[in-house]
């Protein structure tokens, strides 16, 4: 299994621009999580599907941020306008039934670093 | 609110042992996990605990006190390659379907030989 797919790996985009994060969750993987993690404020939730619907995006910022996960296999995460204080890392994560690991674990994809300038 | 404490940093000595604390208050609680994540790299998933007592995965351990709020990560036999942050998630609870998870800020964690 490939694990969680993000691209692109790193960003830097200017202060105005549109931002496209890309995300390919586990096959069979039912949730897939949207998080950005600075030094600040840590890991945190922005959005989370379940079969493909949004059921919790109390953690996107603002309305410059969208999510959509068309299918099971692929989710966007977009910022328009960008600002610098988007910069961060963004990692996309999917989850289903662990087995003997327990419920509810979640596999990190490798995160996207984007720089806003 | 919800909260999750967590030590900022640890230091330690190659093969020694060391105890990692995470308290946490939040409005439900259906199970706690534990994280490791190297300086660049995406978290990975070392524990879950949702009932009181004791788990053990060869070098690491978690326990959980429901009652107290309270978990700690064991590792014994610390390698250098164990130098990483640990983040202490809950799980809320709530509606059936809720799997969001709340994070502490981590615990740096640095194995000096």
């Amino acid at each position: 299994d490939a694990g969680v797919i993000q691209s692109p790996r790193h960003e830097v985009t200017e202060m105005g621009q549109e931002v496209t994060l890309r995300c390919k969750p586990i096959s069979g993987h039912d949730y897939l999580f949207w998080y950005r993690q600075t030094m600040m404020r840590g890991l945190e939730l922005l959005i989370y599907f379940n079969n493909n619907v949004p059921i919790d995006d109390s953690g996107m910022p603002e309305d410059r941020f969208s999510a959509k996960m068309p299918n099971a296999s692929f989710s966007t995460l977009k910022i328009q306008p960008s600002e610098p204080r988007d910069s961060a890392v963004y990692f996309c994560a999917s989850g289903g039934w662990g087995g003997d690991r327990g419920p509810y674990e979640q596999y990190f994809g490798p995160g996207t670093r984007l720089t806003v300038t | 609110g919800q909260n999750i404490d967590q030590p900022t940093e640890m230091t330690a000595t190659e093969g020694a042992i060391v105890q990692i604390n995470c308290t946490y208050q939040t409005s439900g609680f259906n199970g706690l996990f534990w994280y490791q994540q190297h300086a660049g790299e995406a978290p990975t998933f070392l524990s879950y605990n949702v009932l009181d007592g004791l788990e053990e995965k060869g070098r690491f351990s978690s326990f959980l006190s429901r009652s107290k709020g309270y978990s700690y990560l064991l590792l014994k036999e610390l390698q250098m390659k164990d130098s990483a942050s640990y983040l202490c998630a809950v799980r809320d609870g709530g509606a059936g379907n809720n799997r969001k998870l709340i994070w502490g800020l981590g615990t740096s964690l640095a194995v000096n030989p």
